[in-house]
């Protein structure tokens, strides 16, 4: 079955430790996105790509780092300069083009103690 | 940082009710508009993705409109079901050479029997 392949589902970090949060689709799909949601809000941009090797900065990118070295892959690391870590990070990718809808992973629940 | 607003924040409806919901965003570098449900414990699934200002969509009870050239788009749900209980979510998409997907705060739905 094709789809989006987020892991792990919780993740528990120590204060100060980098993390890399995976995210793989079997989608074909040129585009993916990290999002990135707290409670009682929406979901936020954290980095976004569009082909291999290349990614671009969305709007809360600070602390945060990615690389697309496949087609499939799109892993998040959040360093420890990222001031307020703990969150619920979504990845999502699409095909390019305007008639293209966005799919989901299960999304990775980080608590930064 | 990209504004996409939608409104309410938070909708508590009867079983049978009619509703709808908002979603604003810019008015420039249009590509699409999409809308999502996005339900407890399941990954955001799409609703509709518009291009066309004027564009009418509809997917048995759940309609929506869109005018790009005022920057708004309604979704409408008609005779709400409990099942229908969930958060719905606008997301503009730009391509300023780069494909770009923003997402609105979203709309929490909660239809009562």
């Amino acid at each position: 079955d094709g789809g989006i392949t987020q892991s792990p589902k919780y993740l528990f970090r120590k204060e100060g430790q980098n993390v890399t949060l995976s995210c793989e689709q079997n989608l074909n799909h040129d585009a993916m996105y990290w999002y990135r949601q707290d409670p009682g809000q929406g979901l936020r941009l954290i980095y976004y790509s569009q082909i291999v090797n290349d990614f671009q900065k969305g709007d809360i990118a600070e602390g945060y780092s990615v690389s697309r070295e496949k087609k499939e892959s799109f892993p998040l690391t959040v360093t420890s300069a990222q001031k307020n870590p703990t969150a619920f990070y979504l990845c999502a990718s699409s095909r390019r083009g305007p008639n293209t809808e966005a799919f989901f992973g299960q999304g990775t629940r980080l608590t930064v103690v | 940082i990209l504004n996409v607003e939608q409104s309410p924040q938070s909708l508590h409806v009867q079983e049978g009710d009619s509703t709808n919901f908002t979603c604003s965003f810019p008015s420039s570098n249009f590509y699409a508009l999409h809308w999502y449900r996005w339900e407890t414990a399941k990954s955001p699934e799409a609703l509709f993705v518009m291009t066309l200002n004027g564009d009418e969509k509809k997917k048995g009870r759940i309609s929506a409109t869109l005018n790009t050239k005022e920057g708004y788009s309604y979704l409408y749900i008609k005779g709400s079901q409990p099942e229908d209980s969930a958060t719905y979510l606008c997301a503009f998409l730009m391509n300023t050479g780069f494909q770009k997907l923003v997402f609105g705060t979203g709309t929490r739905l909660l239809v009562s029997p």
